[in-house]
């Protein structure tokens, strides 16, 4: 089947600037996206979602961009904080599937 | 997410021994879903459930059984034709089927030897 993906597994990012996490998708059926945070020894925690029919939606310190043109989905964290370090992953589904499909994630490390 | 419980948080068991792992709701929701998630990648689907007395399988099926007979449960069976059972398993739930955000257990990390 087809796949989400991270264009980098890792990322580093000093305290106060702003992140930025990308993902490629590959299902042009994919109607539905969704962020999530995963701290280590814990499940996936909700971040944002957004819906084909927009391409951008802000959160709280998040905005998560989409292009559906090129497939491709960024979660942006304005002022990273320390208690931002995580493991991010990115996800898709589609009206016609069943459930969410996960890409493989990208840890981000915000350093002192 | 304190309104889904998994237990326990670590499991051990020996090669050739079925196992069942626990996941129970106080959301609500509908839909449950366990996946399985290895070091370094993202979660694959196992099973999940739309309604109870009602699953269908997942991605990674094979060598896994779940039952549902009741709203707030969904309990997952790792059997012994599971090839590569240890992983760190993740039950979630989502109050519709689509288009719905999960939520997440904390997981529990089986560790078969």
């Amino acid at each position: 089947g087809e796949s989400v993906g991270l264009h980098l597994p890792t990322l580093s990012v000093q305290e106060g600037d702003n992140s930025i996490i990308n993902c490629a998708y590959s299902n042009s059926a994919s109607d539905y996206f969704i962020w999530y945070k995963q701290e280590s020894g814990k499940g996936p925690q909700f971040i944002i979602d957004i819906r084909s029919n927009m391409d951008k939606r802000q959160g709280q310190r998040v905005t998560v961009l989409l292009n559906k043109t090129v497939k491709h989905l960024s979660l942006q964290i304005a002022a990273t904080q320390p208690g931002d370090s995580a493991v991010y992953f990115c996800a898709d589904s589609e009206d016609s599937g069943y459930a969410l499909n996960f890409g493989k994630g990208t840890s981000l490390l915000v350093t002192p | 997410d304190g309104g889904i419980t998994q237990s326990p948080k670590y499991l051990f068991r020996k090669e050739g021994q079925n196992v069942t792992l626990s996941c129970e709701q106080n959301l609500n929701h509908d839909a449950m879903y366990w996946y399985r998630q290895d070091p370094g990648q993202g979660l694959r689907l196992i099973y999940y459930s739309q309604i109870v007395n009602d699953f269908q399988k997942g991605d990674i099926a094979e060598g896994y059984s779940v039952s549902r007979e009741k709203k707030e449960s969904f309990p997952l069976t790792v059997t012994s034709a599971q090839k590569n059972p240890t992983a760190f398993y993740l039950c979630a739930t989502s109050p519709q089927f689509r288009n719905s955000p999960l939520h997440f257990g904390n997981g529990t990390r089986l560790t078969v030897t």
